[in-house]
């Protein structure tokens, strides 16, 4: 079936180190992949996205690559800050009469 | 710039009310969802619909219902509210494979 496999959480990291959150997907041809990231209290808000092979999203100092020979889209940042701390969801776009798929996300907590 | 609007933000039901939530998009936009999400938890699919007239069930349907009579559209409706509802829940909308899906802000639900 079509699903999204994101890394287990939570994720606590030290201010500036380098994060990875991992993210898989199984689909039949090619969806576009995004990353979603929840503040706490609010409501989910894109982070960025891909919509074919080798394609890169960047925003915020994140990026993720689309990698179709892996069936993955992790998601990376070089160097996080404490305003990162929030729940990041890995999503696959639907393609015909699919559901719109997610990832059951990662909490990710920085500290000072 | 309106988006995805959810109404209302904050209910308090008691058990065996009836409620409707309320989500319009504005984009024309053929696929929309409801998601709810419990405390620490990710998002789980309740309905979705690829159309007008077009409506399916998602993971946890049972308890819900939708309809879908326009484009715009996609009311939810909770029958006999249980407190296992309690949860926040977030209507989203995309144009399909390769767009940007929007949320709406979320409406936060109390079963007491």
């Amino acid at each position: 079936g079509n699903s999204v496999t994101q890394m287990e959480g939570p994720v606590t990291l030290s201010e500036e180190a380098f994060l990875t959150i991992n993210c898989t997907y199984t689909a039949t041809g090619y969806p576009s992949l995004f990353w979603y990231v929840q503040y706490p209290g609010e409501g989910l808000q894109l982070l960025l996205k891909a919509t074919k092979a080798d394609d890169k999203g960047s925003n915020k100092g994140f990026e993720a690559t689309y990698r179709k020979e892996t069936t993955s889209f992790h998601l990376e940042k070089g160097s996080v800050q404490v305003s990162d701390s929030a729940v990041y969801f890995c999503a696959r776009s639907p393609q015909g009469a699919q559901k719109l798929v997610f990832g059951q996300g990662t909490r990710l907590t920085i500290n000072p | 710039n309106a988006g995805v609007t959810q109404t209302p933000k904050f209910r308090i039901l008691k058990i065996g009310q009836s409620m409707t939530l309320q989500c319009t998009q504005d984009m024309n936009h053929n696929y929309m969802y409801w998601y709810r999400q419990d405390p620490g938890m990710g998002l789980k699919l309740i309905y979705y619909s690829v159309g007008a007239g077009i409506t399916d069930k998602g993971e946890v349907p049972n308890g819900y219902n939708v309809s879908r009579s326009t484009t715009e559209d996609f009311p939810l409706r909770l029958e006999l509210a249980a407190p296992s509802q309690t949860s926040v829940y977030f209507c989203a909308s995309t144009g399909g494979s390769g767009n940007t899906i929007y949320f709406g802000e979320g409406s936060w639900l109390t079963v007491v």
